[in-house]
């Protein structure tokens, strides 16, 4: 069973802190890694994606990876108060067509 | 900037009668997909397609539902005989481009939330 972990939550920051959402997954098979943003009732939104070991920064956002630990996480800088929403985290194994296999996600707070 | 969109919004069923939900993918886009949330769990893969054809479909996928294109915009999810434990948001997202790089991203329509009553 595949299997992708995240801390529920809530986690709260302060407006302009730094917020750190962390993933791991269980099929060693993942390829690639995905970071959904999801407002109540609303859809997940793409946020970033990361498909090699390291950082990949796109704004305000950075995703890092690591195969080896199987664990990838998200940093948000300077937080916003709009960035208050549930995180999820979503690996599939790279081939096009395939399920993404999602997490709980992680419900951040951003108190101004 | 293109998106997914989905109709109905909310559709509400009695238990047992037929619902068809509709999505309108991404122009250009070549893989389609069908998910659903239940109130307060994670989002769900159900099915896959890809060139009028199922590629990869989920255990919740069994014989009550199925999925067509039936013309070069839309994509369906029909469910034949609904159950109470439908009731969910289901989602359609699409991916892929032809011919930009890896493009495994995965583009979500708005949902269309289904009460079975």
């Amino acid at each position: 069973q595949k299997e992708v972990e995240q801390n529920s939550g809530p986690l709260s920051v302060p407006e302009g802190a730094i917020a750190s959402l962390n993933c791991t997954y269980s099929d060693r098979g993942s390829q690639s890694f995905f970071w959904y943003r999801q407002y109540s009732g609303k859809s997940p939104e793409l946020i970033m994606f990361i498909y090699s070991n390291g950082d990949k920064e796109d704004g305000r956002f950075t995703a890092q990876l690591n195969k080896a630990s199987q664990y990838v996480s998200l940093l948000i800088r300077d937080s916003q108060p709009s960035d208050s929403a549930t995180y999820l985290c979503a690996v599939n194994t790279g081939q096009a067509g395939t399920a993404l296999i999602f997490g709980k996600g992680t419900t951040l707070s951003v108190s101004s | 900037e293109p998106e997914v969109t989905q109709t109905p919004s909310h559709q509400v069923t009695q238990m047992g009668q037929e619902v068809i939900l509709r999505c309108v993918p991404i122009s250009n886009h070549l893989y389609f997909y069908w998910y659903r949330q239940i109130l307060g769990q994670k989002v769900e893969f159900l099915v896959s397609f890809y060139n009028n054809e199922i590629s990869e479909k989920s255990e919740i996928f069994d014989d009550q539902f199925s999925v067509e294109r039936p013309d070069g915009s839309n994509f369906t999810l029909k469910i034949r005989s609904t159950k109470l434990e439908d009731s969910a948001m289901y989602f359609c997202a699409s991916s892929i481009q032809p011919g930009q790089g890896y493009n495994y991203e995965q583009y979500f329509g708005p949902g269309t939330r289904l009460t079975v009553t």
